[in-house]
């Protein structure tokens, strides 16, 4: 059973407006979450984390929201640049810090 | 910066082929995983370790077998190949310490025929 999910395959923005990737996850023993990004042939690179301590991290155009109580988590991109077309992968992470699970992707489209 | 390399960008395998799939990374972390990505099903992990010749199974083992004989080398191995271990592999390797991020390598697309 899916434990980390993404609702929204794919996601479409006209350049210099917000993107808002969504993910939602079911075990409350997660505490720490990551997000990916994900060029076609290339792996996975980092983005931004979250720990549960925190509701928000910032870092640039680039911001992730924590809701614990709604266990869901959101990745905002503003401005949105056409190079931020990718798959966005969320992950989580629990007691043992060592296994992250991940979502099914997001596919970014940002239309210039 | 952290390097993730792995052997083969694409591979093109026969049915009951015994494949492997090697990882190496540079930055002396203690950890390192195999997973496979599918349309729709995300990142799955199939094995991790986290020191030389320790592994760990992950979500779906079945059908793969690993193998760290040295900390830099992780290396996935499918027994008897099958069409439907046609997929992506990613490794990935990570520092120890608690939650922190992974490093991936760009993935071998395995094709099974």
């Amino acid at each position: 059973d899916q434990q980390v999910k993404q609702n929204s395959p794919s996601l479409s923005v006209q350049e210099g407006r917000i993107s808002i990737l969504n993910c939602d996850y079911t075990n409350s023993m997660f505490d720490y979450f990551l997000w990916y990004k994900k060029y076609p042939a290339e792996g996975p690179t980092f983005l931004i984390s979250i720990s549960s301590i925190k509701d928000k991290n910032e870092d640039g155009r680039f911001t992730v929201f924590l809701n614990k109580s709604a266990k869901h988590l959101s990745l905002h991109i503003v401005p949105s640049q056409p190079g931020d077309s990718a798959v966005y992968f969320c992950a989580a992470s629990g007691d043992t810090g060592n296994q992250f699970y991940f979502g099914t992707g997001t596919s970014l489209t940002v239309i210039p | 910066d952290v390097k993730v390399t792995q052997s083969s960008r694409y591979l093109v395998k026969r049915t009951g082929e015994k494949v492997f799939l090697e990882c190496v990374q540079d930055m002396d972390h203690e950890n390192m995983f195999w997973y496979r990505q599918d349309p729709g099903l995300g990142l799955r992990l199939i094995y991790f370790s986290y020191d030389v010749k320790m592994k760990e199974k992950g979500d779906i083992p079945e059908g793969y077998s690993v193998s760290r004989e040295k900390k830099e080398r992780f290396s996935l191995i499918l027994e008897s190949a099958s069409t439907n271990q046609t997929s992506m592999y990613l490794c990935a390797s990570s520092d120890t310490g608690g939650p922190i991020e992974q490093y991936f390598g760009p993935g071998t697309r395995l094709t099974v025929t």
